[in-house]
């Protein structure tokens, strides 16, 4: 298995609070993402990184913003969580080719529930 | 707007029948075409991928089928098996590094 780890699984929170999901690899992979799985909805991007410090935004970026610091890590921030974004995370990996993002690596997901 | 649309959302086939998942897509910049596997529970995983060079490939039980012209592909699983009972997603990417995901298909394989 692909070293990624989420942290954390599993959040209840109560709308209007800061929530923080990360994403920690081991596999030295220069691309990062951030997936929301919603019924219906697939896996849609929220924003992905190429690099330390360089990201860019997915088609439902609107609410959450990213940091990467470190080539291991990759955080997902919802400054002010609202129950629309009650979802499952899943961060991805990708050692990225010259033709396309090649075979992605996700972690298990983080259930997070925004009451 | 989706880019790339999924069908059927649910399937329930009989142990040793043939599923088949259709995706259509519309951005004809789109060149390379994966399709994942997820079991509850767990992330996404690489099941087979093509690019539009070719019009089918297959590996083992799992068949991609790919028509341009139509802008479509599709995913075949022959003799399905119990164990095949997952959630199946097809994506497409473009001359970069994201890939957009269809909306996924629920298969049951009965025994």
């Amino acid at each position: 298995d692909a070293g990624i780890t989420q942290s954390p699984r599993h959040k209840v929170t109560e709308t209007g609070t800061p929530v923080t999901l990360r994403c920690h690899q081991t596999e030295n992979h220069r691309y990062m993402y951030w997936y929301r799985q919603d019924p219906g909805h697939g896996l849609r991007l929220i924003h992905y990184s190429y690099g330390v410090k360089d990201t860019d935004k997915g088609e439902v970026s609107d609410g959450y913003s990213v940091s990467r610091s470190k080539t291991e890590d990759f955080l997902l921030t919802l400054e002010s969580a609202t129950s629309s974004q009650t979802s499952v995370y899943f961060c991805a990996i990708s050692a990225g080719t010259g033709m396309g993002p090649g075979e992605l690596f996700f972690g298990e997901g983080s259930r997070l529930t925004v009451l | 707007q989706q880019q790339v649309k999924q069908s059927p959302q649910s399937l329930i086939v009989q142990k040793g029948g043939i599923s088949i998942i259709n995706c259509a897509y519309e951005n004809t910049a789109f060149d390379y075409f994966p399709w994942y596997q997820q079991f509850p529970g767990k992330g996404p995983a690489l099941l087979i991928a093509i690019r539009p060079d070719v019009s089918e490939k297959k590996e083992g039980r799992f068949t991609i089928s790919f028509n341009k012209s139509a802008k479509q592909f599709s995913l075949h699983i022959m003799d399905s098996q119990p164990g095949d009972s997952a959630t199946y997603f097809c994506a497409a990417s473009y001359a970069g590094n994201k890939l957009t995901f269809g909306g996924g298909t629920r298969v049951l394989v009965k025994p």
